[in-house]
């Protein structure tokens, strides 16, 4: 079975652009989490969506950022613009229900100069 | 806000030996999770515990929920090199709620 799939894997930008980033989550799952890691603040979690919709989003850093999930299969996060302080690995992940076992994606490595 | 607390933060052992790592809350949780991270991939589970005093194996890793639902341990017996990685507790308070980590155990095996 596939799991949860990143798009993109790697990606440079420069600051003051638009980042997208992209996550399909497993099949039958109904919960989405975006988490943000550095190795300054470790994993944190930016948004939770159930049912596609989102539960919580406390964790998002400001207004530059935003989500959404049009649908059980597709969801995106987007900086806008970009600085170089949201250099990090994001990481999508799914799960069956929130507080049940969730699943990772391999993460989309953002480094903006 | 909810935090998890991990000790130690890292660790150095020889191949072999056995190890202990813990995760403590603040805030009662009703799940626990421990994952591992490898270099360059994203956490992968390793243990989900549900019930208070719970103790859980996979092969050579064991988990504990603590009884005061407030802490969970876990120990892997015999390392290997291969063990090497960052070891994530994580946690929720019901089936509806966000999970959230701890700041993670790195652990490095020496051969």
């Amino acid at each position: 079975d596939a799991g949860v799939i990143q798009s993109p894997r790697h990606e440079v930008t420069e600051m003051g652009q638009e980042v997208t980033l992209r996550c399909k989550p497993i099949s039958g799952h109904n919960s989405l989490f975006w988490y943000r890691q550095t190795m300054m603040r470790g994993l944190e979690l930016l948004i939770y969506f159930n049912n596609n919709v989102p539960i919580d989003d406390s964790g998002m850093p400001e207004d530059r950022f935003s989500a959404k999930m049009p649908n059980a299969s597709f969801s995106t996060l987007k900086i806008q613009p970009s600085e170089p302080r949201d250099s990090a690995v994001y990481f999508c992940a799914s799960s069956t229900g929130g507080g049940n076992t969730i699943y990772f994606g391999e993460g989309s490595w953002l480094t903006v100069v | 806000g909810q935090q998890l607390n991990q000790s130690p933060q890292s660790m150095f052992i020889q191949e072999g030996e056995d190890v202990s790592m813990n995760c403590t809350s603040s805030s009662i949780f009703n799940t626990w999770l421990w994952y591992k991270q490898d270099p360059g991939e994203g956490p992968v589970l390793l243990i989900a515990l549900y019930k208070a005093g719970e103790l859980t194996s996979n092969g050579r890793l064991t988990a504990q929920f603590g009884i005061t639902r407030k802490d969970s341990f876990l120990n892997i017996s015999a390392s290997i090199p291969s063990d090497v990685g960052i070891y994530f507790c994580a946690g929720s308070k019901t089936s509806y709620d966000k999970v959230i980590f701890g700041p993670g155990t790195s652990l490095s095996v020496i051969p």
